[in-house]
């Protein structure tokens, strides 16, 4: 069972550029959040699909949107790169809330972005 | 100020030691409490979750929560060489929320 991958692993970019990162949840999770990790920081939520709707969002700029395919995959994309948008960003995987118990957040490798 | 704070570190500790880790937060909503671990150019990987105040524990690895006093803990036993990583403590409001992170520990266990 295949667990959360995102694609690509790194990417180079200039300022002013637009990126657009690739996500592939673990089998049977239907939600997906996006999360931003500096180098030496904690990671920061971006924003959670669910249903192909934008749920939740973070404190991120309109630069930073995304999307939810029909079969739950995710797109981050992010607009007039700026020298602060390097960091490595994370996606995680998980199963709607059912009011039951804690469904847990599975984690991708993650995607460095480095904007010269 | 952050929402959830914790110590750098890093914390160096020999092999066996105990290591000890902890959160504090200021949002009173949290409910749910989560520790991952981060291995270099990893994404992190959830250890432990509680839910409200108390104590939990698994295996080498023991969670307690204090609502009253807003701070988490971590504590590993017989810490092993594969347990230098980076800490993470996070935390959400319900279970489907988004997750607040603190600024991680490095820890190094040494042989």
């Amino acid at each position: 069972d295949a667990g959360v991958t995102q694609s690509p692993t790194h990417l180079i970019k200039t300022r002013g550029q637009q990126v657009t990162l690739r996500c592939s949840p673990k089998s049977g999770h239907d939600t997906v959040s996006w999360y931003q990790q500096a180098l030496g920081q904690g990671p920061q939520f971006i924003f959670q699909y669910y249903e192909e709707e934008e749920r939740q969002r973070g404190n991120f700029p309109d630069r930073f949107s995304g999307h939810q395919f029909p079969n739950y995959s995710s797109e981050l994309n992010v607009n007039a790169l700026l020298l602060g948008d390097s960091a490595l960003y994370l996606c995680a995987s998980s199963l709607a809330y059912t009011g039951r118990s804690y469904n847990e957040q599975f984690f991708g490798p993650g995607t460095r972005l480095t904007v010269l | 100020q952050k929402e959830v704070e914790q110590d750098p570190g890093p914390l160096s500790v020999p092999e066996g030691a105990i290591v000890s880790l902890n959160c504090t937060y200021s949002n009173s909503a949290f409910q749910y409490f989560m520790w991952y671990r981060q291995y270099s150019r990893k994404g992190p990987e959830l250890l432990m979750y509680t839910y409200s105040s108390g104590n939990k524990e698994d295996g080498r690895f023991t969670a307690q929560v204090d609502k009253s006093s807003k701070y988490i803990s971590l504590f590993i036993r017989d810490s092993q060489p594969s347990d230098s990583a980076t800490y993470l403590c996070a935390m959400a409001w319900a279970a489907g929320n988004k997750l607040t992170f603190g600024g991680g520990t490095r820890v190094l266990v040494k042989p």
